[in-house]
């Protein structure tokens, strides 16, 4: 089944515990990419992924770094997590970028 | 810059009304337009999208929307709500910039289906 799969799906951590959220992709897509979702706010873009080792800032990239050594794989890390990066989270993928784009079912991170 | 501007963070409509969610972008060119629908702890699936050629999509679940150029709108319908539409729907848009692709979402309109 062609899906985007994120783990953890739930996750409660404390302030500064370095953390990973990874992201895989079944479907041989380019590009991959980072959103947050917060109440109000919709969906804001972190990071994104044209190709293999190509990455680039979203719209709110501070505190999150990815890499993307793998085409199937876009873990997201946060080095030093505050408070503010409780969220919804979602990777997605896309064929291309600008075509229609996948998305996970996301992964909900408290940071106390 | 691009932007995707959703009128309404809430609507309710009753069972069997007109469903109309108002979703309206910023763009130079045609872009790419999408409709997503999010259920309660779930991932944003696709509705519809609009890419080239007829202006009218028609997406699942009896969903549809018209692409509308001179308003630059790309408005959600559905004839008739049925209880399983209560979801939270994203307008989204896709754009070329400087050689890459970016995606902009509206900040999502919650739709509640009254008995």
């Amino acid at each position: 089944e062609a899906q985007v799969t994120q783990n953890p799906r739930y996750l409660i951590t404390v302030t500064g515990k370095k953390l990973t959220v990874t992201c895989s992709q079944n479907m041989n897509h380019e590009y991959m990419s980072w959103y947050r979702q917060d109440p109000g706010l919709g969906l804001r873009q972190i990071y994104y992924s044209m190709n293999v080792e190509v990455t680039d800032k979203g719209d709110v990239p501070e505190g999150y770094k990815v890499s993307r050594k793998e085409k199937r794989n876009f873990p997201l890390i946060l080095e030093s997590p505050s408070p503010n990066q409780t969220s919804l989270y979602f990777c997605a993928s896309s064929l291309k970028g600008g075509g229609t784009i996948y998305f996970g079912e996301g992964s909900w991170l408290t940071v106390v | 810059a691009q932007s995707v501007t959703q009128l309404g963070s809430h609507v309710s409509v009753s069972e069997g009304a007109l469903v109309l969610l108002r979703c309206n972008y910023s763009s130079s060119v045609p872009p790419y337009l999408f409709w997503y629908v999010q259920y309660p702890n779930q991932g944003l699936q696709l509705l519809l999208k609009y890419t080239t050629g007829a202006t009218l999509v028609k997406g699942i679940n009896g969903f549809e929307a018209e692409f509308k150029k001179s308003e630059t709108s790309f408005h959600l319908t559905k004839p008739s709500a049925h209880m399983s539409d209560a979801a939270e729907y994203f307008c989204a848009v896709s754009d070329r910039v400087s050689g890459t692709y970016k995606y902009i979402f509206g900040t999502g309109t919650r739709l509640k289906v009254l008995a």
